[in-house]
């Protein structure tokens, strides 16, 4: 079992619509928590760090549950400018562990 | 302020060849990393050093592949000798302290052939 696990996808999803994506992460010890954003033939850049009382920064907000081990992170109002593999982050003492990602793409 | 640079940007060498991957952190982080994507695999993190000190080489594949981080400012890894297999992208990033957000550089499309 993958210590960081996301959904493929892809998503696709019309401009404007709300989306959602979960990460399951199997290290109960995990401190920090990340969401990063990669866009084709790039590399991976932050997206918002997931705080454990949720925080939000724009159309985006993440979430930590501790309990069921799994961040998610929502976009609203989604743009074309979305369009992107998105990668959750779990971090443990000195082991920074990426999921595979998920891809949305936001259609006109 | 500059990000982390990484060179070259582009390789295609033919196997058997040795590899040398260059990375120059941004000023300041004490934690460097090497990774590793492919479309199979992902993002793989292959070693990672603390203080220029080597904390975690378990993701590095084999012997062929090495990493040195001389001082601060500059890290490599080798592959020595290639395989087409080790065609993949190979990102470096850093960040002030192993638990921070970490910074990409561009990545090295690396090709063998």
């Amino acid at each position: 079992r993958k210590e960081v696990e996301q959904d493929p996808g892809p998503f696709n999803v019309p401009e404007g619509a709300t989306v959602a994506f979960n990460c399951t992460y199997s290290n109960s010890a995990s401190q920090s928590f990340f969401w990063y954003r990669q866009d084709c033939r790039k590399e991976p850049k932050l997206l918002m760090s997931v705080y454990s009382s949720g925080n939000e920064d724009g159309r985006f907000t993440a979430q930590l549950n501790r309990a069921s081990q799994y961040i998610s992170l929502l976009i609203r109002d989604s743009k074309l400018s979305d369009s992107a593999t998105y990668l959750c982050v779990a971090y443990n003492n000195n082991d920074m562990r990426f999921g595979a990602g998920t891809r949305l793409t936001v259609k006109p | 302020d500059a990000g982390v640079i990484q060179s070259p940007r582009h390789e295609v060498t033919e196997m058997g060849q040795e590899v040398t991957l260059r990375c120059k952190p941004i000023s300041g982080h004490n934690s460097l990393f090497w990774y590793r994507q492919t479309m199979m695999r992902g993002l793989e993190l292959l070693i990672y050093f603390n203080n220029n000190v080597p904390i975690d080489d378990s993701g590095m594949p084999e012997d062929r592949f090495s990493a040195k981080m001389p001082n601060a400012s500059f890290s490599t890894l080798k592959i020595q000798p290639s395989e087409p297999r080790d065609s993949a992208v190979y990102f470096c990033a850093s960040s002030r302290e192993s638990n921070q957000p970490q910074h990409f550089g561009d990545g090295t499309r690396l090709s063998i052939l």
